[in-house]
């Protein structure tokens, strides 16, 4: 059964600072698509960024890169020169393969607290 | 640019009420979801379609029923609210997914459903 998971409820980091925030995923289908998702305290999901299976370069959108380990299946967020409105929680999530159907699904993990300290 | 839209934002019920959340997207996309999100636990999926007229089952079903009788519009129904329902109920939509293009997921703010 497909499966994502975060080990890290919460974590802090000093603003200007690096963080990285894991995430381990568990699939049999060679084609899958790994999503993170920032959700701020006002509620809403905010897509972040994607890497697919196949991409052969880890993805990077402005200050966030996925470290994608595919023969380790992780796929690690790191965010560069935190910021005071990084503070989130932040949820990775799996989009099931084809294998299993063109649904475009989403499981998602427990999710990272990441509290942002000046 | 609406995007994904959900209403009510906030509700109470008394246990046995019935409700209905409304979903609505302007993006023109195939399919859309409907989520729980539950301290601990992440979302979970309760229902999802794949296109108008259509609805399947997610992860957590049981207790609610779902309709997609336009494309834009994907209602969630709980026909005699329980306890266990009270929790933050987000609705998504996608476009068709490429075989390797993400295709994210675009959510809406969230219902706080409260069943007392």
């Amino acid at each position: 059964a497909q499966k994502i998971t975060q080990t890290q409820p919460g974590m802090f980091v000093q603003e200007k600072e690096a963080v990285t925030l894991d995430c381990t995923y568990d699939t049999s289908d060679p084609s899958y698509g790994l999503f993170w998702y920032k959700q701020p305290s006002s509620g809403e999901m905010i897509f972040l960024i994607y890497q697919g299976s196949y991409d052969q370069q880890n993805a990077t959108e402005g200050r966030y890169s996925l470290n994608f380990q595919k023969a380790r299946k992780s796929a690690n967020l790191v965010i560069s020169a935190s910021q005071l409105g990084d503070s989130a929680m932040y949820f990775c999530a799996m989009r099931e393969g084809f294998l299993s159907g063109a649904t475009n699904k989403l499981i998602f993990g427990t999710g990272t607290l990441l509290a942002v300290q000046p | 640019n609406a995007g994904v839209t959900q209403t009510p934002k906030f509700r109470v019920l008394k246990t046995g009420q019935s409700m209905t959340l409304l979903c609505a997207q302007d993006m023109n996309h195939e399919y859309m979801y409907w989520y729980r999100q539950d301290p601990g636990m992440g979302l979970r999926l309760i229902h999802y379609s794949v296109g108008e007229g259509t609805t399947a089952k997610g992860e957590v079903p049981d207790g609610y029923n779902v309709s997609r009788l336009k494309k834009q519009n994907f209602l969630l129904g709980l026909e005699s609210a329980a306890p266990s329902q009270t929790s933050v109920y987000f609705c998504a939509s996608s476009d068709l997914p490429g075989s390797q293009v993400g295709q994210p997921q675009h959510f809406g703010d969230g219902t706080r459903l409260s069943i007392l």
